[in-house]
């Protein structure tokens, strides 16, 4: 069973600070790491897939790196604001890439004005 | 371009009943992948459909079942249920679900068994 561990749980910062979260997955039969934002009441959107290892996004102020080798993923989001109070969601890809993929419980955020 | 989308948005069914849910994926999206969500887990598979056929399952019981028609709509199905089932689910549509695509969500459906 693949295990896709994220952390911190839950996050709460204040409006303007700057703050990462880590995902974790398998090194091995890699395929795509995907991130995701789901807000209240909405559904989750994604930010972010990435395919090779020391890919780094960014969309705005959030920004993704990636280490296959060593099987993690961080998310940084630079001058949090309070609309960008979700949580975050991982997503490994493994094998061939027919495979589903596997979430993990993702990182609660909450940004206090 | 119209977002996926599912139907109903809510639903309240007692033990032992059945219910049906439906989810309309991106207009040329093929593959649909359904998830079980419950408080404190995170998003699990049920399964993924691609041209009308099961292309992959989750670690579900039998009740759990279901398909998808010609023009990529996909049902799920869920007989006799159980309090346990009371989670939200959500389907999410991609063009051939290959694991580099992005997946596109719907709203869900959130199903309150009693």
């Amino acid at each position: 069973i693949l295990n896709v561990e994220q952390s911190p749980q839950s996050l709460h910062v204040q409006e303007g600070d700057s703050t990462n979260f880590t995902c974790s997955f398998p090194s091995s039969n890699f395929y795509a790491l995907h991130w995701y934002r789901w807000e209240t009441a909405k559904s989750p959107e994604a930010l972010f897939v990435m395919t090779l290892n020391g890919d780094e996004k960014k969309k705005g102020r959030i920004s993704a790196t990636l280490n296959t080798k060593e099987g993690y993923s961080y998310l940084y989001i630079k001058g949090s604001q309070p609309e960008d109070s979700a949580t975050y969601l991982c997503a490994f890809g493994h094998s061939s890439g027919n495979t589903p993929l596997v979430f993990g419980k993702g990182t609660r955020l909450s940004v206090i004005a | 371009k119209a977002g996926v989308t599912q139907t109903p948005r809510y639903l309240i069914k007692t033990r032992g009943q059945q219910v049906t849910l439906s989810c309309s994926p991106i207009s040329g999206h093929r593959s649909v992948s359904w998830y079980q969500q419950t408080p404190g887990q995170g998003l699990q598979f049920l399964f993924e459909y691609f041209s009308e056929t099961q292309r992959n399952k989750g670690n579900f019981p039998g009740r759990f079942s279901g398909r998808q028609f010609s023009n990529s709509r996909s049902e799920m199905n869920v007989s006799t249920l159980e309090l346990g089932d009371s989670a939200l689910y959500l389907c999410a549509s991609s063009l051939v679900g290959q694991g580099n695509e992005k997946l596109f969500f719907g709203s869900g459906t959130q199903l309150s068994v009693l």
